[in-house]
This record gives C-alpha cells, structure tokens and sequence, in this order.
C-alpha cells in the first residue's frame, strides 16, 4: 500500500527566508509524487509533479521538488519566501494503477512572519 | 478553460433532506474524483470514476450516492446524512495516465463545497 508522511505539522519562516518541506513515501515502484497547496478555505492547487526523468522538477509559484530515490523522499523547496505562500501544504503520492488514486500525506502549515 | 467549478459553495441541509453537490470540468479530462476534507485534515478519497464508469468507492456509506452522466459532469447525491458528515467536499479532475490509463497526471480540484448538517 502506497502512503505519505510529512515530518513537520508546521512551519515558521521568515518572508525571504528560504523553505523546506520535507516528504518521505512508501510504495513498492517508482510513484508519481506531487505537491499541492490550498489556501484557508479553497481546494487543493497543483504546485508540481513528478513521473519520470529529471529528479529535480520545477513548479509554480517559484516552487521545486527533488526526488531522492534512495531516501524515499520528495522534499518541496523555495528559496524565497513571500508572505502569500502562507498556506497548508500537501504532499501525495499516486500509484501507476488503481485509477488513479492518490494519498495524501497530513499537511505541513506554514506561516510566514513579514 | 483549465477549471473545475462546483456548486453550491456552501450547502447547509437537515438529516432528513436531498440534496445534490454538483461538479463540471471542460478540461477533457476523462477521471472525476470526490474527496471529503475536515478541518486541519487530508482530502479522504471517497469515489473515482474513469471514463465515466465508477472504479473506485473507498467504502463510502450509501448515503453518498455518486453520479456520471457525462464526461463533464460529476454529481453526489446526499440523502439522510448525519452531523458528522459535516465538511468541505471536492471534486477533482485528471488526464488518466501511466500504461492503462489508470493513474493520474495530478489533479485539478475545484474550491469545494461547504457542507454543514444540522
């Protein structure tokens, strides 16, 4: 059974501080991985993805994610902070059958001190 | 049009009622989800279908009674739900990937409904 798990509840950073958010999975082959962000109320937005190729997959929002195979992680950096990537972060790993279900890791808060 | 639009935003229902949460993409995205999110909590994964065929239902009781009738409309029909059914519901699209069709490029969700049972 594939399944997530997001080492840090929450998060304080200073704005234009650099970022880390840790994610480490477990699936038996090589996962689609993805990050999501959702604001207080609002769904989930896509900040990246990976399948395949490259470990290093660049996002929106000035967001990356490195795949590490060997540490089972997929760790989401930024190298500045702005006040408006004040959110709830979602790491989720998608298995390459079962329809494309996802699992979720439990979210990091993060909050940015201007 | 890269966006998937739910109504209502906010529902409020007894636990006697019917109710339908609605849901449409014109992405051409052929995978519809619905999760479930509480507070301070990860989306549940309660119903995939692909195709508009239903292919997953993660045990979800049948007071939750999901609906296809097309590749761009995703419904859930609420009937006698309790209290604790209370949450925010998303919907979610994807273009099926991987060998079979059956994984997920990444979702796009829609900004939910807010359902609160009294």
């Amino acid at each position: 059974a594939q399944s997530v798990t997001q080492p840090d509840i929450h998060i304080t950073v200073s704005e234009g501080a650099s970022l880390e958010l840790r994610c480490n999975y477990s699936y038996g082959a090589t996962p689609y991985l993805f990050w999501y962000v959702q604001s207080p109320g609002q769904g989930l937005q896509l900040l990246l993805k990976y399948f395949s190729g490259d470990t290093l997959v660049q996002g929106i929002k000035g967001f990356e994610a490195e795949f590490k195979r060997s540490q089972s992680s997929f760790n989401l950096r930024k190298p500045s902070v702005h006040w408006s990537d004040a959110a709830e972060y979602f790491c989720a790993v998608g298995a390459r059958t079962n329809a494309g279900k996802s699992t979720f890791g439990d979210g990091t808060t993060l909050t940015v001190k201007p | 049009d890269t966006e998937v639009t739910q109504t209502p935003k906010h529902l409020v229902m007894g636990m006697t009622n019917k109710k339908s949460l609605k849901c449409e993409q014109h992405m051409g995205h052929r995978a519809m989800y619905w999760y479930k999110q509480k507070a301070k909590k990860p989306p549940e994964l309660m119903f995939v279908y692909s195709y508009e065929k239903l292919s997953i239902n993660e045990s979800v009781p049948s007071r939750f009674s999901p609906e296809c009738p097309n590749s761009s409309l995703l419904n859930l029909h609420l009937h006698a739900l309790q209290p604790e059914d209370s949450a925010l519901y998303l919907c979610a699209s994807s273009q099926p990937g991987g060998d079979r069709g059956n994984a997920n490029y990444g979702y796009t969700f829609g900004s939910g409904t807010r359902l609160t049972v009294v």
